[in-house]
């Protein structure tokens, strides 16, 4: 059973880089046909989706965010990470790394989530 | 981007209503539509993927259904540990999108 858990600082100051990482236990972030992704709620609203990495290192990124988002692996250590550059009050959200597979028939959906860690952004 | 129209964005409830919530696409998506339920503090749970195809372990009061662009889930005998809010989801490219939501509280 896959596992994933964020962990990042709570609070960042504006204009600054938001940096969160999220650890997979249960199995290998470099094994094909899963892809790691990086999704967003902002207080009492919707999820959005920021982007997702792929065991070879490829990424895709929402058109929203694409110019301040970068997603990455760290093999060695069976993590991805999310950094969110520039952030202002309105990047203050819960943000969830999340996992999917792509299966002969297309994506598929958002399996395996971690528990979600508050970033607030604030001076 | 492919829009997805949740309704009702909420709706109250007794247990053992049957509770239908509605998600648009706003373009074709073929069955790549899934649904979540999410709790307070909590992350989303996976409850249907692919239109209808329910998860192991989801009771079976929960469904899946589509017709064109529309998809519909139904809890078909709400429980109390039902009230949550729900969320559809389009896989169908890689460009994700999420519904707005739709909140199912108690009368």
């Amino acid at each position: 059973q896959v596992q994933l858990q964020e962990s990042g600082p709570g609070l960042v100051k504006p204009s600054q880089t938001l940096s969160l990482t999220c650890t997979v236990s249960g199995g290998s972030i470099n094994s094909g046909g899963y892809y790691w992704s990086w999704i967003r709620q902002h207080p009492g609203k919707g999820l959005e989706w920021i982007g997702y990495v792929y065991y070879s290192g490829s990424t895709y990124y929402s058109p929203s965010l694409k110019s301040r988002v970068t997603i990455s692996l760290d093999t060695s250590k069976n993590q991805f990470s999310l950094k969110l550059s520039s952030v202002t009050a309105a990047d203050t959200a819960v943000y969830y790394c999340a996992s999917f597979g792509k299966y002969s028939y297309g994506y598929g959906p958002f399996d395996y989530w971690g528990q979600g860690t508050l970033v607030s952004v604030s001076s | 981007d492919i829009q997805l129209t949740q309704s009702p964005s909420s709706l109250s409830a007794s247990a053992g209503d049957r509770v239908t919530i509605t998600c648009r696409a706003s373009q074709s998506i073929s069955n790549y539509l899934n649904w979540y339920q999410q709790k307070p503090g909590k992350a989303p749970k996976l409850l249907i993927s692919a239109a209808s195809s329910l998860q192991s372990g989801v009771p079976s009061r929960f469904s899946g259904s589509r017709s064109g662009t529309d998809f519909t889930l139904t809890i078909s005998s709400l429980q109390p540990e039902d009230f949550a809010t729900y969320y559809c989801q389009q896989s169908y490219n890689s460009l994700f999108t999420f519904g707005g939501g739709t909140k199912v509280e108690i009368k």
